[in-house]
């Protein structure tokens, strides 16, 4: 398995209060990229990076914001959580030796009441 | 941006019997197009992928086929097993930077023995 670490697994948090996701790889790995999975949406990208400090929206960006100060972590913001956001969150990785394909991590199971 | 559709959303198929998933998609610039298989509470993981210069791939029961002309794309499951049982998902490369999937809403393959 690729070496992409998700913190925490689960997490259960109140309205309007900030929640932050971590993503740890140990593959050097250029790309980083936060999803959301929702029965009958797939994953959608909220927030992807192209390398240190380079960071970029996605799909369904509103809500969230991103940092990736080490080649290494890529952290996930809900500056004010809402039950809207309650959802299965995934970190990917790609860029490595087979360029293009992506690893997924284990997910996050976030639920905010 | 990309739109991936994908069908169907379930799909059950008796042991031994050959499973189908469709997908098309809307940027007639994406080249890459990998599908992902998701077992219960696990991260996705890439099963198989193509190029848009290839029209077909196969790897032991696995093929996918290519029409970019019609702008879609099949995943083939042959002699189906029980450890076949997962969601699958499509997904297409956006043009532009940074790799970025777009994901169709997944398919329920049941494998009944």
């Amino acid at each position: 398995d690729a070496g992409i670490t998700q913190s925490p697994r689960h997490k259960v948090t109140e309205t309007g209060t900030p929640v932050t996701l971590r993503c740890h790889q140990t593959e050097n790995h250029r790309y980083m990229y936060w999803y959301r999975q929702d029965p009958g949406h797939g994953l959608r990208l909220i927030h992807y990076s192209y390398g240190v400090k380079d960071t970029d929206k996605g799909e369904v960006s509103d809500g969230y914001s991103v940092s990736r100060s080490k080649t290494e972590d890529f952290l996930l913001t809900l500056e004010s959580a809402t039950s809207s956001q309650t959802s299965v969150y995934f970190c990917a990785i790609s860029g490595g030796a087979r360029d293009t394909e992506a690893f997924f991590g284990q997910g996050t199971r976030l639920t905010v009441v | 941006g990309e739109n991936v559709e994908q069908h169907p959303s379930t799909l059950s198929v008796q042991e031994g019997d050959s499973a189908v998933i469709k997908c098309t998609y809307s940027d007639s610039a994406s080249n890459y197009f990998p599908w992902y298989k998701q077992e219960l509470g696990k991260g996705p993981q890439l099963i198989i992928d193509i190029r848009s210069n290839v029209g077909e791939k196969k790897d032991q029961r696995i093929a996918v086929t290519l029409n970019k002309t019609a702008k879609h794309f099949s995943l083939h499951i042959t002699e189906t097993q029980p450890e076949d049982s997962a969601v699958y998902f499509c997904a297409a490369e956006s043009s532009g930077s940074a790799r970025q999937l777009t994901f169709g809403s997944g398919t329920q393959l049941t494998v009944l023995p």
